[in-house]
């Protein structure tokens, strides 16, 4: 099993439509977590961070589930702009170490 | 401005060149990062160093080396050793590296990207 497992997609979503992704995890010591979005032939761009509590900037909404070991993110109101690849991003710590670990990500197409 | 510069954005060597990318930042941060990232695949990290004169192997460190000698420079060499090196290279860094410390220490900025391609 992957340490970190996202489905590649495509989605393909008409404007206007509201888009969810999971991104699961392995390690259950895993501590932060995040989403980025990743333009084509351009660097990872952060979009947030999640929290236990679930965090929410503007048409953007992140969840993290501890028990089930998966992250979410919920896109309302796609807009064309939102179209891009979204990684999620798994950090884990041990001995004073960190190991970070990105999923594949998520490719989101938003349709006219 | 404050951020993450790399250089150069494109880069071409010839079989058998060793290669040195530059990764500079001015946000004071005390982690740096280099990662891979090929077509189709996600991004896999070969280096890392949470304070200056010390770096970490990552999952694919074979026919890398890097040097931190100052706080705000990471530069990776990738050596003729690198069997498949043709990809898009990017650097990070995040105010602390060692542990969650909460308030985003461990959030990562990412550079623009040097693509990398041998002839």
């Amino acid at each position: 099993r992957k340490e970190v497992e996202q489905d590649p997609g495509p989605f393909n979503v008409p404007e206007g439509a509201t888009v969810a992704f999971n991104c699961t995890y392995s390690n259950s010591a895993s501590q932060s977590f995040f989403w980025y979005r990743q333009d084509c032939r351009k660097e990872p761009k952060l979009l947030m961070s999640v929290y236990s509590s679930g965090n929410e900037d503007g048409r953007f909404t992140a969840q993290l589930n501890r028990a089930s070991q998966y992250i979410s993110l919920l896109i309302r109101d796609s807009k064309l702009s939102d179209s891009a690849t979204y990684l999620c991003v798994v950090n884990s710590y041990s001995g004073g170490y960190q190991k970070v670990t990105f999923g594949i990500g998520t490719k989101l197409q938003v349709i006219p | 401005d404050g951020g993450i510069t790399q250089s150069p954005k494109y880069l071409f060597r010839k079989e058998g060149q060793n290669v040195t990318l530059s990764c500079e930042q001015n946000l004071n941060h005390d982690a740096m990062y280099w990662y891979r990232q090929d077509p189709g695949q996600g991004l896999r990290l070969i280096y890392y160093s949470q304070i200056v004169n010390d770096f970490q192997k990552g999952d694919i460190a074979e026919g890398y080396s890097v040097s931190r000698e100052k706080k705000e420079s990471f530069p990776l060499t990738v050596t003729s050793a690198q069997k498949n090196p043709t990809a898009f290279y990017l650097c990070a860094s995040s105010p602390r590296g060692g542990t969650s410390g909460g308030g985003g220490t461990d959030t990562q900025y990412f550079g623009p990207g040097t693509r990398l391609t041998v002839l």
